[in-house]
């Protein structure tokens, strides 16, 4: 089946520092999707992009839809201590019924104060 | 953002023994979604449901797995004879009516543990 390759797998960050990371899939998709997920909770959606080369921003965190449709980036400016989670982009093909997501392994990101 | 709402939290059962998760719909909700996430893993779909039937399901949702939202009301998965490898968190995700459609929204999930 179709595959996000999600970079990097985890991240060491001191607080205030500057964060980046992208996915990649072999597969075009319409939508790129991400979620931030806190131990023992669901994904909590930060982001979604529709239109390639699109880039959008949600306070600190800004995302981009690659221009060849196959890949995507999350940065985060300034980070703070409650940034820690695991952040997974998803593809989407289409919306509605027929939009599963297909995730990402995930990024989990760690804040030293 | 839509409030998703799943019960129970966490459900301990015996293998073999059938298991049904919940998700409590708000009336606007439109498109429903059931994931799983084996610990430390990634998200993985399994079904979405619309209008009342299956629209698609992953590899993954076999003969043991089923959906339904009888009346309008609760939207089920019942897993009908648990295996140890059943074992995860389940998350329903939602699509509300008017808003994108491509952005799914997801429940607090329900830890299923198998013994």
């Amino acid at each position: 089946g179709q595959q996000l390759n999600q970079s990097p797998q985890s991240m060491f960050i001191q607080e205030g520092e500057d964060v980046s990371m992208n996915c990649t899939s072999s597969s075009i998709f319409n939508t790129w999707l991400w979620y931030k997920q806190d131990p023992g909770e669901g994904p909590v959606l930060l982001i979604a992009l529709y239109k390639a080369g699109e880039l959008t921003s949600n306070g600190r965190l800004t995302a981009q839809f690659g221009t060849t449709r196959k890949d995507s980036f999350l940065n985060i400016s300034a980070s703070i201590p409650s940034d820690v989670g695991i952040y997974f982009c998803a593809g989407q093909f289409r919306g509605g019924s027929q939009g599963n997501l297909i995730f990402g392994k995930g990024t989990k990101l760690s804040v030293k104060p | 953002e839509p409030e998703v709402t799943q019960t129970p939290s966490h459900q301990v059962t015996q293998m073999g023994q059938e298991v049904i998760l919940r998700c409590v719909p708000i009336s606007n909700h439109l498109y429903f979604y059931w994931y799983r996430q084996i610990l430390g893993q990634k998200v993985e779909f399994l079904v979405s449901f619309y209008n009342n039937e299956i629209s698609e399901k992953s590899e993954i949702f076999d003969d043991q797995f089923s959906v339904e939202r009888p009346d309008g009301s609760n939207f089920t998965l019942k897993i009908r004879s648990t295996k140890l490898e059943d074992s995860a968190m389940y998350f329903c995700a939602v699509v509300e009516g008017g808003g994108p459609y491509n952005e799914q929204f997801f429940g607090p999930g329900t830890r299923l543990t198998v013994l």
